[in-house]
């Protein structure tokens, strides 16, 4: 089936314009997930939803990052005037089971979208 | 959070078994230990994880100490589609369900 799909691919910005990245998870997970990943370095955590609830948004890193999932399926990380340190992969990740009473289920990830701001 | 420690870099030779230790001498009982890897240009993907016993999967398996406070991921006949970064990771599902992701190890497979 399909996995996790993630648009824009790549994505070239200006300074200070705002950007809005999809997330597509596959058909029927329940828990979504937001990493940024800079070049040589492991992937960052920035927040997750279980279906349409936003369970913790601590490794957003100011409040320009921000994250929807309005239906508990797309999400929408949206970055707001942004700057140049933001240039980064952003990867989204799913998975079928929620936490509690689980073994922390397999997350399936994206292919990522490659943000440059100029 | 429980933290583990891997080193930086391994190398290996081609079809020979590759042991991939991992330490995390804090981990608490609610911990199970994941493993991901992440080849070049891709996105990380799971390969086992385990909570006290070994376990075995079509692509690996995992060792636990018997004190938890270690683990070894064993690549049974290394491949050169097998060099990535491997990443060996904590959860509490009970406390949250996100993954820190270390620095890993990076694995040079040598033909």
């Amino acid at each position: 089936g399909a996995g996790v799909s993630q648009s824009p691919r790549y994505k070239v910005t200006k300074r200070g314009q705002d950007v809005a990245l999809r997330c597509d998870p596959i058909s029927g997970h329940v828990s979504l997930y937001w990493y940024r990943q800079a070049l040589g370095q492991g992937p960052e955590f920035l927040t997750y939803f279980n279906y349409e609830a936003q369970q913790d948004k601590s490794g957003l890193p100011n409040d320009r990052f921000s994250a929807e999932r309005p239906e508990g399926s797309i999400s929408t990380l949206t970055i707001q005037r942004t700057e140049q340190r933001d240039s980064a992969m952003y990867r989204c990740a799913s998975s079928p089971l929620t936490g509690a009473g689980t073994s922390g289920s397999e997350q399936f990830f994206g292919p990522g979208t490659r943000l440059t701001v100029l | 959070d429980a933290k583990t420690t891997q080193p930086n870099s391994m190398e290996s030779n081609e079809e020979e078994p590759v042991h991939l230790p991992c330490n995390h001498s804090t981990i608490s009982g609610t911990d199970y230990i994941h493993w991901y890897r992440q080849l070049p240009s891709q996105g990380p993907e799971y390969v086992i994880h385990g909570l006290t016993s070994n376990v075995n999967n079509r692509m690996a398996s995992l060792a636990i100490a018997e004190d938890r406070k270690s683990s070894t991921l064993i690549l049974h006949r290394a491949t050169l589609r097998d060099a990535a970064v491997y990443y060996c990771i904590l959860r509490d599902p009970l406390r949250d369900d996100k993954i820190i992701f270390g620095k890993g190890t990076r694995l040079h497979i040598l033909p």
